[in-house]
């Protein structure tokens, strides 16, 4: 079964250091995710990204952050100057077209910022 | 603000038990949701979507979905060990967007 996968599986930075984590999504997905989850707390919203461009982001998702699709297959997310707070496991997922679709996760990046 | 509403728990169930999570959410635009089960330090892994009212069940889980009181549950018999983990209910809109509750955690005692 197609997967999403994602890179790398922990990432250990120094504060106001930058961050990127990689993604490909599943090949024939449209749609994609970037969520945070804090140690404890709900998963949180920050980018979906649809047709090369954002088309929803959260209040999480400041200057700070962007996204980018350079190639057909990768999704990265970049954190300009990490702070403590960034720190926290990553998820992209990704949807086929319909909103009926479930969100498919990958395995996450353990962040850690130091 | 669309929110998704769930009790934290921690809920526990003997072995062999019937384990039931509730779910509310605030957005009657709400299309479709979904459970998911989370085993800490891992990814969030899909158990069950539901579309329209009703039941619906697949093996040992029971989604149950009534729109008009915006309310989803999740019904897992025999409970089992494995069954230990946070459970998400998640509800998506019209404009794929999702929205996540804070999670029940289930601990199965055998």
């Amino acid at each position: 079964e197609p997967e999403v996968t994602q890179t790398p599986s922990h990432q250990v930075t120094q504060m106001g250091q930058e961050v990127i984590l990689r993604c490909v999504p599943i090949s024939n997905h449209l749609y994609f995710y970037w969520y945070r989850q804090i140690l404890g707390q709900k998963v949180e919203f920050l980018v979906s990204f649809y047709n090369n461009e954002i088309s929803e982001k959260s209040e999480i998702f400041d200057d700070q952050f962007s996204v980018e699709r350079p190639d057909g297959s990768n999704f990265t997310l970049k954190i300009r100057s990490t702070k403590l707070e960034d720190s926290a496991m990553y998820f992209c997922a990704s949807i086929l077209t319909s909103s009926n679709s479930p969100l498919h996760f990958g395995n996450g990046t353990r962040l850690t910022v130091t | 603000q669309k929110e998704v509403e769930q009790n934290s728990g921690p809920l526990s169930v003997p072995e062999g038990a019937i384990a039931s999570l509730n779910c509310t959410y605030s957005d009657r635009g709400s299309q479709s949701f979904f459970w998911y089960r989370q085993y800490s330090g891992k990814s969030p892994e899909l158990i069950m979507s539901i579309y329209s009212n009703g039941d619906k069940e697949d093996g040992r889980f029971t989604a149950q979905l009534n729109k008009a009181s915006q309310y989803v549950s999740l019904l897992i018999r025999d409970s089992q060990p494995s069954d230990s983990a946070t459970y998400l209910c998640a509800v998506n809109n019209m404009g794929n967007q999702f929205y996540f509750g804070t999670g029940t955690s289930l601990t199965v005692i055998p």
